[in-house]
């Protein structure tokens, strides 16, 4: 079974500095999806950023990017540039390329990030 | 486009009823997830539908159940609820293959007393 490991459950970041966030997981497969998912304090749960497995590039979205380290089972999120706005629950996820495994997402326990004016 | 709807959004049931939620995913979307989260055991994945068929199960007990109808909507239903079955319930919808992303809606608090 994949599992998924966020080892820091609270980070804090001054306005318009950058943080990273980490994540670990555990897998047998070679192929999968990783995620970043967002979680405001209205619940609704959004996608940061995506990293195919079989991909060696980073994943960037504006002013977020990953840190994929596919040997170390590692896929950390830099946010640069941090707003009042990034501060959330943000979650790690794991999906198989397996079709057996549908859509099925395996999360990590979630990082509360404070952002500091 | 409309977004996932999950209806209702805050419910308080007592221990030993039943209790069915509602999810209407994006127009197109033919997959269906449902996510129990809880502040000790964080997300867990409960089951997928996708055509109306259960395409996957996490490992949940049998008070545990889901259907999905032709026009995608779903539905979860727990029955004898128990105390630990508080949480917030989160579905996804999303297009069928793995490539795509799932989409959340805003979830339904269920509260047990």
């Amino acid at each position: 079974a994949q599992t998924v490991t966020q080892s820091q459950p609270e980070m804090s970041v001054q306005e318009a500095e950058t943080v990273t966030l980490s994540c670990t997981y555990d897998t047998s497969e070679s192929d999968y999806y990783l995620f970043w998912y967002k979680q405001p304090p209205s619940r609704q749960m959004i996608l940061v950023i995506r990293q195919e497995a079989y991909k060696q590039q980073n994943a960037t979205e504006n002013r977020f990017s990953v840190n994929f380290q596919k040997a170390a089972k590692s896929f950390s999120l830099k946010i640069s540039d941090s707003q009042l706005g990034d501060a959330a629950m943000y979650f790690c996820a794991y999906r198989s390329a397996g079709g057996e495994y549908g859509n099925k997402l395996v999360f990590g326990a979630g990082t509360i990030l404070r952002v500091k004016s | 486009k409309a977004g996932v709807t999950q209806t209702p959004r805050y419910l308080i049931k007592t221990r030993g009823q039943q209790v069915t939620l509602s999810c209407s995913p994006i127009s197109g979307h033919r997959s269906v997830s449902w996510y129990q989260q809880t502040p000790g055991q964080g997300l867990q994945f409960l089951f997928e539908y996708f055509s109306e068929t259960q395409r996957n199960k996490g490992n949940f007990p049998g008070r545990f159940s889901g259907r999905q109808f032709s026009n995608s909507r779903s539905e979860m239903n727990v029955s004898t609820l128990e105390l630990g079955d508080s949480a917030l319930y989160l579905c996804a919808s999303s297009l069928s293959r793995p490539t795509y992303e799932q989409y959340f809606g805003p979830g339904t608090r269920l509260t047990v007393t």
